[in-house]
């Protein structure tokens, strides 16, 4: 059962011009989400996060936005830039008690931004 | 960058072998993690921990044992690998369950090939 869904495995956007990268989940008890950003043989890399007491969240051109009564969240990247092409997973996170900092990722969205 | 190092950074064996990935930090970080990358499924929690000698299960650690003697050092057996295991293995670490955020910071990644 995947509790969060990247639903779209790649997309294509012209630089310059907005990447709009979508998740959904599906439990109600998530209430921190993450955006990573992987390129080839490295690691994952923390990009912005929001907690759910948000409906936005902003970090220079990257904006995360959450719906949670659709339990959805979106990145926006403005504008998009040649380096921007990578992995871009999702991941949500229940903070609750028993707290144990475990993350559920997605399946990831391959971003290419194209000159 | 968080130190994070992980060894070794590539290796292939054969099914049935014993096989150990080791994850070393140099933050002194509480929490550490272990996940498995394969396409179509993102990141997985293979394992994790919450200090020296106390660890518990991820979504996926059928097959896999870990130990934690030290703070820097958490480390990743598969006791007989299979075809199956062959994968990306990514070792992480969060510094505390702050409410204000479970980042976790990634290390560079295993390639693992069991033949």
């Amino acid at each position: 059962d995947q509790q969060v869904k990247q639903n779209s495995p790649s997309l294509s956007v012209q630089e310059g011009r907005i990447s709009i990268l979508n998740c959904d989940y599906t439990n109600s008890m998530f209430d921190y989400f993450l955006w990573y950003k992987k390129y080839p043989a490295e690691g994952p890399t923390f990009l912005i996060s929001i907690s759910s007491i948000k409906d936005k969240n902003e970090d220079g051109r990257f904006t995360v936005f959450l719906n949670k009564s659709a339990k959805h969240l979106s990145l926006h990247i403005v504008p998009s830039q040649p380096g921007d092409s990578a992995v871009y997973f999702c991941a949500a996170s229940a903070r609750g008690s028993g707290n144990t900092g475990k993350l559920i990722f997605g399946q990831g969205t391959t971003l290419q931004v194209k000159p | 960058d968080a130190g994070i190092t992980q060894s070794p950074r590539h290796k292939v064996t054969e099914t049935g072998t014993p096989v150990t990935l080791r994850c070393h930090q140099t933050e002194n970080h509480r929490y550490m993690y272990w996940y498995r990358q394969d396409p179509g499924h993102g990141l997985r929690l293979i394992h994790y921990s919450y200090g020296v000698k106390d660890t518990d299960k991820g979504e996926v650690s059928d097959g896999y044992s870990v130990s934690r003697s030290k703070t820097e050092d958490f480390l990743l057996t598969l006791e007989s690998a299979t075809s199956s295991q062959t994968s990306v293995y990514f070792c992480a670490i969060t510094s505390s369950l702050d409410p204000m955020g479970n980042e976790q910071f990634f290390g560079p990644g295993t390639r693992l090939t069991v033949l």
